[in-house]
């Protein structure tokens, strides 16, 4: 499984777009890139995943890079209620959390 | 979110106990597994069932026992626990274990050994 870095925090207003990068530079071919989000003291809760392409869902938006290497989740309009761990898992076999990034967003 | 339920959310108990958390998935699935979040720390994969079959165990200590008698629900034994084991522990299920099957965790289980 890829080692993936994230930045240990970020801020972001309200109603904007909250931009959280990923790197994943020994990502391999068959490894897909997985978001999952945990606010305080619940369980992770599924975001999105994708292999190659951009995916877009309901909750938000994922930005792969061409070369794989690193990848950009966007919340277009962040509410309060975003506020939470953000983990970006590269996995072939099983996930693997790191420390994520801590998201704040303000009113 | 009542896909993954756990039972009790919250539990207290000394070292010579013997106490077991629950985990029921409402949702289908074929796989569950259980994790560990200890304070400030990544949570770490324990157990993973498959079809009821213990397909991995994360070099877990002896004294947390899993089992799973049904593709819907999973209990985790704990006896002789140490403070060190105080944690939040997490139920998760995914309809396969393959790697691209989404996994939902259910709300934990808060744990204090004291």
């Amino acid at each position: 499984d890829a080692k993936t870095t994230q930045p240990p925090s970020m801020d972001c207003a309200e109603g904007r777009a909250a931009n959280l990068p990923c790197n994943h530079s020994t990502i391999s071919g068959n490894e897909y890139v997985y978001w999952y989000r945990q606010i305080h003291s619940q369980g992770p809760q599924y975001i999105i995943h994708g292999l190659k392409n951009n995916e877009t869902n309901e909750m938000a938006s994922l930005i792969i890079t061409e070369d794989r290497k690193s990848s950009t989740l966007i919340l277009p309009h962040a509410t309060l209620r975003d506020t939470a761990v953000y983990y970006c898992i590269a996995n072939t076999d099983k996930l693997i959390f790191g420390t994520g990034t801590r998201l704040q967003v303000f009113p | 979110e009542t896909g993954v339920t756990q039972t009790p959310r919250h539990l207290v108990m000394g070292m010579t106990n013997k106490k077991s958390l629950k985990c029921e998935q409402h949702l289908g699935h074929n796989a569950m597994y259980w994790y560990k979040q200890s304070a400030k720390k990544p949570l770490e994969l324990m157990f993973v069932y498959n079809f009821k079959e213990q397909t991995e165990n994360n070099s877990v200590p002896s004294r947390f026992s899993p089992e799973c008698p049904n593709s819907s629900h999973l209990f985790l034994h704990l006896h002789t626990l140490q403070p060190e084991d105080s944690a939040l522990y997490l139920c998760a299920s995914s309809q396969w274990a393959g790697p691209t099957d989404t996994q939902y965790f259910g709300p934990g289980t808060r744990l204090t050994v004291l």
